[in-house]
């Protein structure tokens, strides 16, 4: 099985801040890798996908990178919105997509 | 709008059954594959099972095979996942998800799953 690794667990930042979470995988994924954000009590929400394409709705100021093994999530100046848990998640051995432990990021 | 509506959570004993339903609407339910992914209390996301869009293909992570099965009426536009010998770590909120080939971009709010004596 493919192992998703998250640095780090947990994040305090504040707003305005540029913020990057790094997933790694313990095998090449070529570029299926996606991202999800999580708030408490609700459903993920799938921000990017593919490693690098923003999903319809998503602003902006969300970005992903990364193809192989290494990949980052960026946000380039935090909103209140979102903080949030995030989570990556590898689709190269369909359909027994695994995801990383996640990571909080929280207010500073 | 596009949506899925999870149903059938709630609390049963260890060793018991629970049969979980997704209600499709908005989409044409029948042209896709489905995922039922899983959320212990304070913990990650686990993908659970998968059916293909026909019902032809299933897959399961390896702690619920032989236990659960995904299964689907295309007719009704419903997703349902079997559960039978429930232990205590399959307490979570079970979510189902919209494949949309390599992703997950539609998710349901929901439901909530307690094993427990």
């Amino acid at each position: 099985d493919i192992q998703m690794t998250q640095s780090p667990s947990s994040l305090s930042a504040s707003v305005g801040d540029r913020v990057t979470i790094t997933c790694r995988a313990s095998q090449s994924i070529r570029s299926y890798l996606n991202w999800y954000q999580q708030k408490p009590g609700k459903a993920p929400k799938l921000l990017i996908f593919a490693a690098s394409t923003l999903q319809s709705g998503v602003p902006s100021r969300f970005s992903g990178s990364g193809s192989g093994t290494d990949f980052t999530l960026t946000i380039s100046s935090l909103q209140p919105e979102d903080f949030a848990t995030y989570y990556c998640q590898q689709t190269y051995t369909m359909p027994m997509y695994t995801f990383g432990q996640g990571t909080k990021l929280e207010i500073k | 709008q596009v949506q899925l509506v999870e149903s059938g959570g709630g609390v049963v004993q260890p060793g018991g059954s629970l049969r979980l339903s997704c209600a499709a609407s908005g989409f044409s339910f029948s042209a896709y594959g489905m995922h039922w992914v899983r959320q212990a209390p304070g913990k990650g996301l686990e993908r659970v099972a998968f059916i293909r869009y026909d019902g032809s293909n299933e897959s399961y992570v390896d702690s619920v095979r032989g236990r659960f099965t995904i299964s689907r009426d295309n007719s009704k536009n419903t997703l349902y996942l079997q559960m039978h010998i429930m232990r205590p770590e399959d307490t979570a909120v079970y979510y189902c998800a919209r494949d949309l080939f390599t992703y997950m971009d539609v998710w349901g709010q929901g439901t909530t799953v307690t094993v427990s004596s």
